[in-house]
């Protein structure tokens, strides 16, 4: 069964800092990793989607890797802004080839001015 | 374009009663899903559907009932509401993965849900 572990439980950091979030997960068997932002009383938004053949995808300030091997994945915000913050979830797949996604805890970011 | 809608926003429930929680997507995707999402729990995966026709159970299935009769709509239906499946659920839709290659996983806002 996969399991994924994300530290920080929680983050605050001045504005302009650059920061990573970390996701770590027990099955590698997998060909692709998300990671999602969730707004409080909001849905969950799709931010990065990291194939394994890519190992790493970037999106503006967003810079997600990913290592199978060591079973982990890092999310890299750079120059952060209060807009950013927001609970950030890491999800593999449940296992290979499967449709299903499991979701870590999340790092609750926040971004102070 | 809206994505994925769901509706109601918010519900609150006796014990014993009966509702159906409706989710729609217009992105034509084979797969949808429900998940609820409770604190300190994380998102757990109820049931979900591969395309119109076809569900499957997820992690915690107990409770709850789904059918997909069209590609567009998903409903989630709770049989019998106990304080328990007090939470937020959240419908989710992708197309499916190609030869090891994923796709964006969209969700819905949400529904809040509270049964007393």
């Amino acid at each position: 069964k996969q399991e994924v572990t994300q530290i920080p439980a929680a983050l605050s950091v001045p504005e302009g800092e650059n920061l990573v979030l970390n996701c770590s997960f027990t099955d590698s068997a997998i060909y692709n990793l998300q990671w999602f932002r969730q707004d409080p009383g909001k849905g969950l938004t799709s931010l990065l989607l990291i194939q394994s053949s890519q190992r790493e995808q970037t999106s503006g300030r967003l810079n997600a890797s990913l290592d199978k091997s060591s079973g982990r994945s890092t999310l890299y915000i750079a120059a952060s802004q209060p807009g950013d913050s927001a609970t950030y979830l890491c999800a593999p797949p449940s296992g290979a080839g499967s449709y299903q996604l499991t979701f870590g805890k999340g790092t609750k970011l926040s971004v102070i001015p | 374009n809206a994505g994925v809608t769901q509706t109601p926003k918010f519900q609150v429930l006796k014990t014993g009663q009966s509702m159906t929680l409706q989710c729609a997507q217009d992105m034509n995707h084979e797969y949808m899903s429900w998940y609820r999402q409770d604190p300190g729990m994380g998102l757990r995966l109820i049931h979900y559907s591969v395309g119109a026709g076809i569900t499957d159970q997820g992690e915690v299935p107990n409770g709850y009932n789904v059918s997909r009769s069209t590609t567009e709509d998903f409903p989630l239906r709770l049989l019998s509401a106990a304080p328990s499946q007090t939470s937020v659920y959240f419908c989710a839709s992708s197309n499916p993965p190609g030869q090891g290659v994923g796709s964006p996983l969209h969700f819905g806002n949400g529904t809040r849900l509270t049964v007393t």
